[in-house]
């Protein structure tokens, strides 16, 4: 148990539904980030939080948004959904003693589009 | 533009032989690097980490190996077993903690 929690674990919705994925941190973690793993694909960086304030953005959509919360858990809202964005999308979340780059992942929130 | 490659999808290996994950990547400005296994239904769950300044970082039976000049580093699992079965993606680190991923390995050991 790497002390990140997601919900949902799974979910299924149609295309131009919204959803929203949430996020709860390790106890003490400031840093929360998203990824995205579609079929037979490597981990794609979406957006990083931290302490509520965005610190980097990947390749995430405009259709995408997310926040980081003063509680700080994190939701990703997904808008206008597509069939290509049914994946596996992945909280992690880091320490700021985490100099070595080590996240700690959630079991993901799979996502179908149909 | 893929920064970090894994250019097997898969590899078998035999219980008790050594295994050999490779990953190659094209940032010079990466200061770690890193690799997570994932098995079904699970998060990717980190392993073992090398910083860029270093060569080699050995922890029980996996063994890190970093070539700067070649931009390559590989994992070495010995001996292998049967619960090293899993999804083994490489990882480097960028600012901020931002981590880029390869597309991953499958690792199969057959006992």
């Amino acid at each position: 148990d790497s002390g990140v929690t997601q919900t949902p674990k799974h979910l299924i919705t149609a295309t131009g539904q919204r959803v929203t994925l949430r996020c709860s941190p390790r106890s003490g973690d400031l840093s929360v980030y998203w990824y995205q793993q579609s079929l037979d694909q490597g981990l794609q960086f979406l957006i990083q939080y931290y302490n509520g304030e965005e610190r980097a953005k990947g390749n995430i959509l405009e259709r995408f948004s997310a926040q980081q919360f003063p509680d700080l858990h994190s939701e990703l809202n997904l808008s206008s959904l597509e069939l290509g964005d049914s994946a596996l999308y992945f909280c992690a979340s880091s320490g700021t003693s985490g100099y070595t780059g080590e996240l700690f992942f959630g079991e993901g929130s799979r996502l179908t589009v149909l | 533009d893929q920064q970090v490659k894994q250019n097997s999808p898969s590899l078998s290996v035999q219980e008790g032989r050594i295994s050999i994950l490779n990953c190659d990547y094209t940032n010079s400005m990466f200061d770690y690097f890193l690799w997570y296994k994932k098995y079904p239904a699970e998060g990717p769950t980190f392993l073992i980490s090398i910083s860029s300044i270093k060569d080699k970082n050995e922890d029980g039976r996996f063994t890190v190996f970093l070539n700067k000049s070649a931009k390559h580093l590989s994992l070495h699992i010995v001996p292998s077993q049967p619960g090293d079965s899993a999804v083994y993606f490489c990882a480097a680190r960028e600012y901020g903690n931002k981590l880029v991923f390869g597309a991953g390995t499958i690792l199969r050991v057959k006992s």
